[in-house]
């Protein structure tokens, strides 16, 4: 079992559709859970950033995260074409010293007009 | 723009080659990671640097090998290159303890 699961897809919406993206993860010790977006090449750009359990917005985009169960979800409302990307969770372990961030393989999602 | 600039941005090596790749950070990013990404996979880590000195590394065998300078501006290089080796590679780096990291664009490296 990898560390971080999530759904390649690929993911194939209307615009104005309301989008869900969802990994799992089997190590306790992640604190740290991030949502990247990555268009076709082009490098990982930061969307969310949360720390421990809960639930973070900004502007169209939620994450959640829920420890308890080891699942982290980003919601995107009112999806738009240029939203079409890869998505990739990502997370880390807290305390000092290595940052390492472990990635899920991304889920390819494209937003049709 | 994460201020994060990496140079190539494509590279074509043979089997055998070593190969430098570049990576040049905002100023006051102390530390800074380097990622491998396969063609359909997530980004894996390499290893990363903090005021110059390594201090965490992944899965990766010894010819991975990196440097980090005082002027924000690092470099990974690979010796006795592999078919398998052919990849995105990403240098990302953060500023303070709790910031997350901010990648550059990538060199893709492809080895033939």
């Amino acid at each position: 079992q990898k560390e971080v699961e999530q759904d390649p897809g690929p993911l194939s919406v209307p615009e104005g559709a309301i989008v869900s993206l969802n990994c799992t993860y089997s190590n306790s010790a992640f604190q740290y859970f991030m949502w990247y977006r990555q268009y076709s090449r082009k490098g990982p750009e930061l969307l969310m950033y949360t720390y421990s359990s809960g639930n973070k917005e900004d502007g169209r985009f939620t994450a959640q995260v829920d420890k308890s169960s080891k699942y982290i979800s980003l919601f995107i409302r009112d999806s738009q074409p240029s939203d079409s990307a890869t998505y990739l969770c990502a997370m880390s372990a807290s305390g000092a010293g290595s940052y390492q961030l472990t990635f899920g393989k991304g889920t390819k999602l494209s937003v049709i007009p | 723009e994460t201020g994060v600039t990496q140079s190539p941005t494509h590279l074509i090596k043979t089997r055998g080659q070593q190969v430098t790749l570049r990576c040049s950070s905002q100023s006051g990013h102390n530390t800074v990671s380097w990622y491998q990404q396969a063609l359909g996979q997530g980004p894996q880590f390499i290893f990363q640097y903090y005021r110059e000195e390594e201090n965490g590394r992944g899965n990766f065998p010894p010819r991975f090998s990196g440097l980090q300078f005082p002027n924000y501006s690092s470099e990974l290089n690979v010796n006795a290159l592999e078919l398998d080796d052919s990849a995105l590679y990403l240098c990302a780096s953060k500023e303070g303890y709790n910031s997350p990291l901010h990648f550059g664009n990538g060199t893709r490296l492809t080895v033939t």
